[in-house]
């Protein structure tokens, strides 16, 4: 079966705090694709990164980094000196094999001044 | 820049009406989605369409048919609304294969 946990429903903190929102899956897919994908208020979902199975490299874009383990089958998001406009819901997503997504519950992330 | 439209942001129905909620993608993408999404509940998949003319059944069906007639254009559509469809409304496109989903911005539908 293929599926997506994100086991944290809501997390709070304070601005300038680093926060990880933990993503992890399930997949008998030898070839697969992650990605992460921000809803900010507004309600329009945004991608933020794509990451193959085959490429295991941690990625960092500006306070934003991604951490992908395959022995865990766990793909984290880190957020570095948050910042309230941060605040949003993330969500995972697993490609199945017939190239649809599916979706974690998401995360809410609470930003506070 | 490359975009999804829907219609309308917000839309107030009564129970019984059919309503048409209109997604237009400018980016000649093969594959289109509409989801709904609730509190706690995540996006769940109404529809989807690979191509003209064609649609699949998602996760929740029940309620709900589409429309795809032009490429560029994916409806969805609620023959008799009732208030457990009081939802937000997202329509996606993507070009198949690998790659990601594009959103549009939404349609939040209450029916009253």
């Amino acid at each position: 079966a293929q599926k997506v946990t994100q086991a944290q429903t809501e997390i709070s903190v304070v601005e300038k705090e680093d926060v990880t929102l933990d993503c992890v899956y399930e997949t008998r897919d030898t070839t697969y694709y992650l990605f992460w994908y921000k809803q900010p208020p507004s309600g329009e979902l945004v991608f933020l990164i794509r990451r193959n199975s085959f490429d295991e490299q941690n990625e960092i874009s500006g306070r934003y980094s991604w951490n992908f383990q395959k022995s865990t089958s766990s793909f984290n998001f880190t957020i570095t000196a948050s910042q309230v406009v941060d605040s949003a819901v993330y969500f995972c997503a697993l490609l199945h094999s017939n190239y649809q997504l599916i979706w974690g519950a998401g995360t809410k992330l609470i930003i506070k001044p | 820049d490359v975009k999804v439209t829907q219609s309308s942001r917000y839309l107030v129905k009564r129970t019984g009406e059919k309503v048409f909620l209109e997604c237009v993608q400018d980016m000649d993408h093969e594959n289109m989605f509409w989801y709904r999404q609730d509190p706690g509940l995540g996006l769940r998949l109404i529809y989807f369409s690979y191509d003209v003319k064609m649609k699949e059944k998602g996760d929740i069906p029940e309620g709900y048919s589409v429309s795809r007639e032009k490429k560029e254009r994916f409806s969805l559509i609620l023959e008799s609304a009732s208030t457990n469809q009081t939802s937000m409304y997202l329509c996606a496109s993507s070009l198949g294969g690998a790659s990601g989903y594009t959103f549009g911005s939404g349609t939040r539908l209450t029916v009253v």
